[in-house]
């Protein structure tokens, strides 16, 4: 059980570009999803949280304009990455949790998105 | 926002070695998590502590909630060559993580 998938899980665009990394819940309702950005041999970067059907909430420096979060459904949510750039590439990795669960702290790590912008 | 301090940054341990790291910070928080990734995947959940003073296992591993509830740590015995990865710290406070900079574990066979 709690199982995260994300797709793509490797990107390759031009710069300018614009792309979406698609974060499902397969086997339990996520009623708050997360997206994290990871730099080699980092940990991990909050980027922002979405609650369904609501707007999600961006870490400070995280522009919401270039970063574009979408989580219509209890089982979907999407980042789009608009007009690319080198510096975005980055593995970036989705997570969900369950606030209805008895152990709702917990989050459930997609295999993450390696972008990379040339 | 505020980072968890985990030690060791590194370590390189001979395959059956025990393997201690830990995790502290200057607040309190209500959950603490332990989580492993490996290189191009994201983490996968080991252990998960809700009260202060818990002590889990999940096989090998071992983990504590610290009595203040401002530090954990996570014990692996017997090392094998598959524990080798980074393993991550985690604290939760009402929806608001924050990871510990990572641990990475190398297991000489």
């Amino acid at each position: 059980g709690a199982v995260v998938s994300q797709h793509p899980s490797r990107v390759i665009c031009k710069s300018g570009t614009s792309v979406k990394i698609e974060c499902r819940s397969l086997d339990f309702q996520a009623t708050t999803m997360f997206w994290y950005r990871q730099f080699p041999k980092q940990s991990l970067m909050l980027m922002a949280t979405s609650n369904e059907g609501s707007k999600a909430t961006y870490e400070q420096g995280v522009e919401k304009d270039k970063f574009l979060i979408n989580h219509a459904s209890l089982t979907l949510s999407t980042l789009t990455v608009t007009s690319a750039h080198p510096e975005d590439s980055s593995f970036y990795i989705c997570s969900a949790r369950d606030a209805r669960s008895s152990s709702y702290n917990e989050q459930f790590f997609g295999p993450g998105t390696r972008l990379t912008v040339l | 926002g505020q980072q968890l301090n985990q030690s060791p940054q590194s370590m390189f341990i001979q395959e059956g070695e025990d393997v201690s790291m830990n995790c502290t910070s200057s607040s309190i928080f209500n959950t603490w998590l332990w989580y492993k990734q490996d290189p191009g995947e994201g983490p996968v959940l080991l252990i998960a502590l809700y009260k202060a003073g818990e002590l889990t296992s999940n096989g090998r591993l071992t983990a504590q909630f610290g009595i203040t509830r401002k530090d954990s740590f996570l014990n692996i015995s017997a090392s094998i060559p598959s524990d080798v990865g980074i393993y991550f710290c985690a604290a939760d406070n009402n929806n608001d993580m924050r990871f510990g900079a990572g641990t990475r574990l190398t297991v000489k066979p």
